[in-house]
């Protein structure tokens, strides 16, 4: 089954660094785009960013552009987050999900990880 | 683009129907059929329920339909049931490869 493991969250310093990691498995993870999507407590969630299966195509939501960089190794069935200029709004559980071909949507999350921006 | 706008909460008894609503605009809800619904008990992650309006994934039960009119999309939860209660986020594709998500309405079932 589809399964997606989020790790490297944690606490931060307001404009520090951060890099998420997302362990994919149970698919053909170089067929398919995946997103980040970010939730902050008691809020709804926030879509960041998308990266297409080769790797090339990436796309951001204005509130991350020019700070965050996502990528993926097809080869080790892994995407990342490397999160730069870190600020207290950027406080979240994020998430990893899959993207269901055919439709702009996404099906599968992982359990998340919490990045907490504070001094 | 803005957040799509949901109730904050609603209720309804085992057994009764109740239905949840999703507002955008004419760029989004009202303009693309990629509205999604996502169920979310606490400290889980969301699970999809809707794609495309009103396609259900594998696994979902019929109980649980969605529908669009203009620029507001709804799920209907029919004979709810106790496990139906959680966290309900809509979601619509926004064009230019931006996705927008609703605040989220909590279902309570009494």
């Amino acid at each position: 089954q589809v399964q997606l493991m989020e790790s490297g969250g944690g606490v931060v310093q307001p404009g520090g660094s951060l890099r998420l990691s997302c362990a994919a498995s149970g698919f053909t993870f170089s067929d398919y785009a995946i997103h980040w999507v970010r939730q902050a407590p008691g809020k709804g969630p926030e879509w960041v960013a998308v990266i297409h299966s080769d790797g090339n195509t990436k796309y951001y939501s204005d509130s991350v552009k020019g700070r965050f960089t996502i990528s993926r190794d097809n080869s080790k069935n892994t995407l990342y987050l490397q999160m730069n200029s870190l600020r207290a709004e950027d406080t979240a559980v994020y998430y990893c999900a899959k993207d269901l071909t055919g439709s702009y949507t996404v099906d599968y999350w992982g359990q998340g990880t919490l990045v907490t921006v504070s001094s | 683009q803005s957040a799509l706008t949901q109730p904050r909460s609603v209720s309804g008894s085992p057994g009764q129907s109740v239905t949840i609503s999703c507002t955008g605009t004419s760029s989004d809800v009202g303009y693309y059929n990629y509205v999604s619904w996502y169920q979310q008990h606490p400290g889980k992650a969301p699970k999809l329920m809707i794609y495309d309006v009103s396609k259900w994934p594998s696994g979902v039960p019929d109980r649980f339909s969605g529908s669009k009119s203009g620029k507001t999309a709804s799920l209907t939860i029919s004979g709810l049931q106790a496990e139906d209660e959680a966290d309900y986020y809509c979601c619509s594709y926004g064009g230019s490869h931006i996705w927008l998500f609703g605040g989220g309405t909590k279902l309570t079932v009494l």
